[in-house]
């Protein structure tokens, strides 16, 4: 599949703080997803992205698709405890039918 | 329950043992997935069914791997002699995408942990 490297690998925060990640591409997706992913349970859908440049906000998350289309970020505001685990972007390629290719994950720790 | 579920969650297998892998997709969701996470990994695709018809193949690892679904709804992993290679989480996802829709995201269930001894 596709290469997706996301960053940071991993964020240490204080509660409250924002948090800033992304994802980067080789390849241009027509489709971005984000997902969180607590241990012992499936990634969980967070956002969807289908058209360069859209920004999309689902409470104190907001994800941009980027305008090259081989990029995305995500922004969670006002980090809470519950904000905790691995935080997941997928893209889906023209190429590669519906498959999900996925970054490795950025795990996120929020200390109170 | 409105969302995937899978079965067991958790298999614990004699290297050379076969096992099979289940699972439930949401309700009215044609097109579901199989994907393979590795410890610290992303999810990576295994396969995709959309009703019956496997659509796409190609990311099972070798021919000891094998996904039906006879009916179009339920569909089952199978995994053949196992290896050790083979323990990861089995992640399974249905959708709807393939329905006519620009809607490509895919619900996950919490997916099967199979150790390899």
């Amino acid at each position: 599949g596709q290469q997706l490297n996301q960053s940071p690998q991993s964020m240490f925060i204080q509660e409250g703080e924002d948090v800033s990640m992304n994802c980067t591409s080789s390849s241009i997706f027509n489709t971005w997803l984000w997902y969180k992913q607590d241990p012992g349970e499936g990634p969980v859908l967070l956002i969807a992205l289908y058209k360069a440049g859209e920004l999309t906000s689902n409470g104190r998350l907001t994800a941009q698709f980027g305008t090259t289309r081989k990029d995305s970020f995500l922004n969670i505001s006002a980090s809470i405890p519950s904000d905790v685990g691995i935080y997941f972007c997928a893209g889906q390629h023209s190429n590669s039918g519906y498959a999900l290719n996925f970054g490795k994950g950025t795990s996120l720790l929020v200390t109170p | 329950g409105a969302g995937v579920s899978q079965s067991p969650r958790y298999k614990v297998a004699k290297r050379g043992q076969d096992v099979a892998l289940r699972c439930d997709p949401i309700s009215g969701h044609v097109s579901l997935f199989w994907y393979q996470q590795a410890l610290g990994q992303g999810p990576e695709f295994l396969t995709y069914f959309q009703n019956e018809a496997q659509l796409d193949k190609s990311g099972l690892p070798s021919d000891r791997f094998f996904a039906e679904r006879p009916e179009g709804s339920v569909s089952t992993l199978k995994i053949q002699r196992t290896q050790q290679e083979d323990s990861a989480v089995y992640l399974c996802a249905s959708s709807l995408v393939g329905q006519g829709l620009a809607n490509y995201e895919q619900y996950f269930g919490p997916g099967t942990r199979l150790t390899v001894t």
